[in-house]
């Protein structure tokens, strides 16, 4: 079974900091990407990767980037964290066109 | 872009009771996925339909995929209880593969 690790379930920062959320999967798929979610707005896809040191902006890439240094792991980084980025991130990798494996997801509030 | 849309967004029926959900995408995207989402929980791939005319079935839920008309539906047979959850469609978009587009998913809840 393919195994998406969010290294946090809740997360609580102060408005300005920076902020690392770290996804692991253990099944050395090519492609990884960050999504947030929303209440009436779905998934909304921020940065993926296909490939290691590779990445391209989603829909919503304003105020992130991403890091893929080897090819489990993709972070996300919230340079100056915002209260408008109080959200539900989801990470998800995927072998190529297949679906998604998605992790448990981070609860991030800003304050 | 690729527009995902989903109706409806919200559903309460009875158990017992059939329904469907639909889900319309914009684009001529060749496949179709489905995943469901329990309450606090993360999203969990339920149907992959690769082709037009394709239809999966598991349980209570038939998800069919009509590319001509850019169309998937999930139906729901005899609802139970436990179907109660939130359902996203999703799309690729086809020029590069590996970037999906969600619908803003429908929330099912299935009374007795």
């Amino acid at each position: 079974d393919v195994k998406v690790t969010q290294s946090s379930r809740y997360l609580v920062k102060r408005t300005g900091e920076k902020v690392f959320l770290e996804c692991v999967q253990d099944m050395d798929h090519e492609n990884m990407f960050w999504y947030r979610q929303d209440p009436g707005l779905g998934l909304r896809l921020i940065y993926f990767s296909y490939d290691v040191k590779m990445k391209e902006k989603g829909d919503i890439p304003e105020g992130y980037s991403v890091s893929r240094e080897k090819k489990e792991r993709f972070s996300l980084i919230l340079e100056s964290a915002s209260t408008n980025q109080t959200s539900m991130y989801l990470c998800a990798s995927s072998p190529t066109t297949l679906s998604l494996h998605f992790g448990n997801g981070t609860r991030l509030t800003v304050t | 872009e690729l527009k995902v849309e989903q109706n409806p967004l919200f559903l309460s029926m009875q158990e017992g009771k059939n329904y469907t959900i639909y889900c319309n995408y914009s684009t001529t995207s060749d496949r179709l996925y489905w995943y469901r989402q329990d309450p606090g929980k993360s999203l969990e791939s339920l149907f992959v339909l690769l082709s037009n005319g394709a239809v999966k079935q598991e349980g209570r839920l038939m998800a069919s995929l009509d590319t001509k008309a850019r169309l998937s539906t999930l139906h729901i047979t005899a609802a139970v209880h436990d179907l109660s959850a939130t359902y996203f469609c999703a799309a690729p978009v086809t020029y590069t593969g590996n970037q999906f587009y969600f619908g803003t998913g429908t929330s099912l809840t299935v009374i007795p």
